[in-house]
């Protein structure tokens, strides 16, 4: 079974700049999950979704980031503009959904510093 | 609101050491707890879970996690640790109906050969 897939897995940009990031789920998970790994923390969620709709994304600073999950399958976050506080591992992930104590399975994640 | 602690930033054992490392949970409900563990360059990757029944869990590479929710504690131990289990290690709790992960800030766990 292919995990999950992120791309790139290193960006590197100048603050006021946007970027974007691209994950595709395993195949057949229903639920999305982006996270920011500030070093040094554990991971954070930002946005879930289940298929292509959102079920939570209460900690996503709505101002610069967006997400967006079209066809329920692969999804892309997208910062504009960034800011230095952004630099930080964004990770993707994606489980079955629907259940409670389903298990979660990530991706590398991208690495993006802001200079 | 909801929140995980992890007790122990940076752990440094020989090897065939033994190993706890420590984890607690705000109160919220049901909860289904994780560990998992971060190896150099690689992403995050399940150890093991807790999701009803038996509160002591084995998980692979001999670790095991024993729920106690009187403590609202989720403690991952493994009675002698490898040069291989370097790693940084997270914990996580789902509260019931959410499926969310909320995480702890992770144990930085180096063992000397």
């Amino acid at each position: 079974e292919a995990g999950v897939a992120q791309s790139p897995r290193y960006k590197i940009i100048e603050k006021r700049q946007s970027v974007a990031f691209w994950c595709n789920p395993i195949s057949g998970h229903a639920t999305l999950y982006w996270y920011q790994q500030i070093l040094g923390q554990g991971p954070k969620l930002l946005i879930q979704f289940q298929n292509n709709g959102v079920v939570d994304d209460s900690q996503l600073p709505k101002d610069r980031f967006s997400a967006e999950r079209l066809k329920g399958v692969d999804s892309t976050l997208k910062i504009q503009p960034a800011k230095l506080e952004d630099s930080a591992v964004y990770l993707c992930a994606s489980s079955h959904g629907g259940r409670d104590g389903d298990t979660q399975y990530f991706g590398p994640g991208t690495r993006l510093t802001v200079l | 609101a909801q929140s995980v602690s992890q007790h122990n930033h940076h752990v440094i054992l020989s090897e065939a050491a033994s190993l706890e490392l420590g984890c607690n949970y705000s109160y919220g409900g049901t909860v289904n707890l994780f560990w998992y563990v971060q190896y150099p360059g690689q992403h995050l990757q399940l150890l093991l879970k807790y999701f009803s029944g038996d509160p002591l869990v084995k998980g692979i590479k001999g670790f095991e996690a024993e729920f106690i929710k009187s403590k609202f504690s989720f403690n991952l131990r493994k009675p002698s640790v490898q040069w291989s289990d370097t790693a940084e290690y997270f914990c996580a709790v789902s509260y019931s109906g959410t499926y969310k992960y909320i995480f702890g800030t992770g144990t930085r766990l180096k063992v000397l050969a």
